[in-house]
């Protein structure tokens, strides 16, 4: 199994609607995820990060943890044609810092 | 000002060609990285540095070598290129070896023929 695991997409959801991105983990152990958007031809950005089960909201944005399932998540409210982007699900390990471990993204297509 | 810079852009070059790509950031970060971004848009970590000092080298070959000569800078050169080297390069900075919010830099597109 992958380090970090991505739902294999692509995704794509009509405007408006919620999109939803999860992503596995293998281990447990004290770890941070961190959500990351890449528009096409462009570098990665921050848009969320989560470090303890349970909801994290920021805006139109809502990440999950569930360290028992072993699952992270990201869901996208009121989906815009531009949040048409691929979304990587990122893990870094308390014991392994300067180490950001991603998954293989997700295409996410939001269609008017 | 752009916070994280990487030049060149873009890299063509044949097999067996050596090239650099050089990185800079202005953010007054501890830690510099690069990833590697293959066509299948998979990001993977080569090395990390915090404070011009070597922290990860992700099992990466000896082709590659990253160079630190301040906490500012961290540059890549890379010997014998081979077909399989060709990605795109990511740099990228955080504000210490512990903080998950990476910065980076615009990419550096490698191909090799």
């Amino acid at each position: 199994q992958k380090e970090v695991e991505q739902n294999s997409g692509p995704l794509s959801v009509p405007e408006g609607a919620i999109a939803s991105l999860n992503c596995t983990y293998s281990d447990r152990g004290s770890q941070s995820f961190f959500w990351y958007r890449q528009y096409s031809g462009k570098s990665p950005e921050l848009i969320m990060s989560i470090y303890s089960n349970g909801d994290k909201e920021d805006g139109r944005f809502t990440a999950q943890l569930n360290k028992a399932s072993q699952y992270v998540s990201l869901l996208i409210r009121d989906s815009q044609p531009s949040d048409s982007a691929t979304y990587l699900c990122a893990r870094q390990r308390g014991t392994s810092y300067g180490k950001l471990t991603f998954g293989q993204g997700t295409i996410l297509t939001v269609h008017p | 000002d752009t916070a994280v810079s990487q030049t060149p852009k873009y890299l063509v070059t044949q097999m067996g060609n050596d090239k650099s790509i050089k990185c800079e950031q202005n953010l007054g970060h501890d830690t510099m990285y690069w990833y590697k971004q293959d066509s299948k848009k998979f990001l993977k970590i080569m090395f990390s540095y915090n404070n011009k000092e070597l922290i990860i080298n992700e099992t990466v070959p000896n082709r590659f070598s990253p160079k630190s000569p301040d906490k500012a800078h961290l540059n890549l050169h890379i010997n014998s290129l081979e077909l399989g080297d060709s990605a795109v390069y990511f740099c990228a900075s955080s504000q210490d070896l512990a903080a998950g919010e990476l910065f980076f830099g615009e990419g550096s597109r490698l191909t090799v023929l």
